[in-house]
């Protein structure tokens, strides 16, 4: 089945401890992009990936970092998290940038405590 | 100036009605323009796209685009209440504009089916 995966689906964590959310997917597709969504802010994109060791920010990348060493994998590091990243973030791929929209993971609900 | 503008709604219409969603952008040389559906606590679903002004069908979605007024509408014909969800336009930037991969999307508009 083609998908995003990411991965925790929740997570809890204090502020200051680093982490990392995955996102894989498995429909060869070349851009990879992050956003979170937030009540009354909408989707905002946090960085997005042209191809492997392409990447370029997106509205909202501070406090955020990203990794395209592979096609398929394009994990979001959180170095320091702090309260104000407390969002739901999706993970998204799509074939081109042009004819095709994102395909959407399920989502990954952040709290930073 | 919001880069892509939706009214947030909600927008409430009965069973069997044509549900009409509007979109307006501020990059007058936008290229690509989707239309997705997200339930609550769901991730964006892509139901549309349009690339060259006009109409486009699909079932019972019609996207609509017209470039020089800067402007995409989603028409929804013989609504459901499964239709019930908050609907998100987003617009990719324009090639060579350094926005290669940005999709922006509007804050979405919630619909309200009621049966």
């Amino acid at each position: 089945e083609a998908q995003v995966t990411q991965n925790p689906r929740y997570l809890i964590t204090v502020t200051g401890k680093k982490l990392t959310v995955t996102c894989s997917q498995n429909m060869n597709h070349e851009y990879m992009s992050w956003y979170r969504q937030d009540p009354g802010l909408g989707l905002r994109q946090i960085y997005y990936s042209m191809n492997v060791e392409v990447t370029d920010k997106g509205d909202v990348p501070e406090g955020y970092k990203v990794s395209r060493k592979e096609k398929r994998n394009f994990p979001l590091i959180l170095e320091s998290p702090s309260p104000n990243q407390t969002s739901l973030y999706f993970c998204a791929s799509s074939r081109t940038d042009r004819e095709d929209g994102y395909t959407f993971g399920s989502g990954t609900r952040l709290t930073v405590v | 100036q919001k880069e892509v503008e939706q009214n947030s709604g909600p927008l409430s219409v009965p069973e069997g009605a044509i549900a009409s969603l509007n979109c307006t952008y501020s990059d007058r040389v936008s290229q690509s323009f989707f239309w997705y559906r997200q339930y609550s606590g769901k991730s964006p679903e892509l139901i549309m796209s349009i690339y060259s002004n006009g109409d486009k069908e699909d079932g019972r979605f019609t996207a609509q685009l017209n470039k020089a007024s800067q402007y995409v509408s989603l028409l929804i014909r013989d609504s459901q209440p499964s239709d019930s969800a908050t609907y998100l336009c987003a617009v990719n930037g324009a090639k060579g504009s350094g926005n290669t991969g940005k999709l922006i999307f509007g804050q979405g508009t919630t619909l309200q089916v009621k049966p």
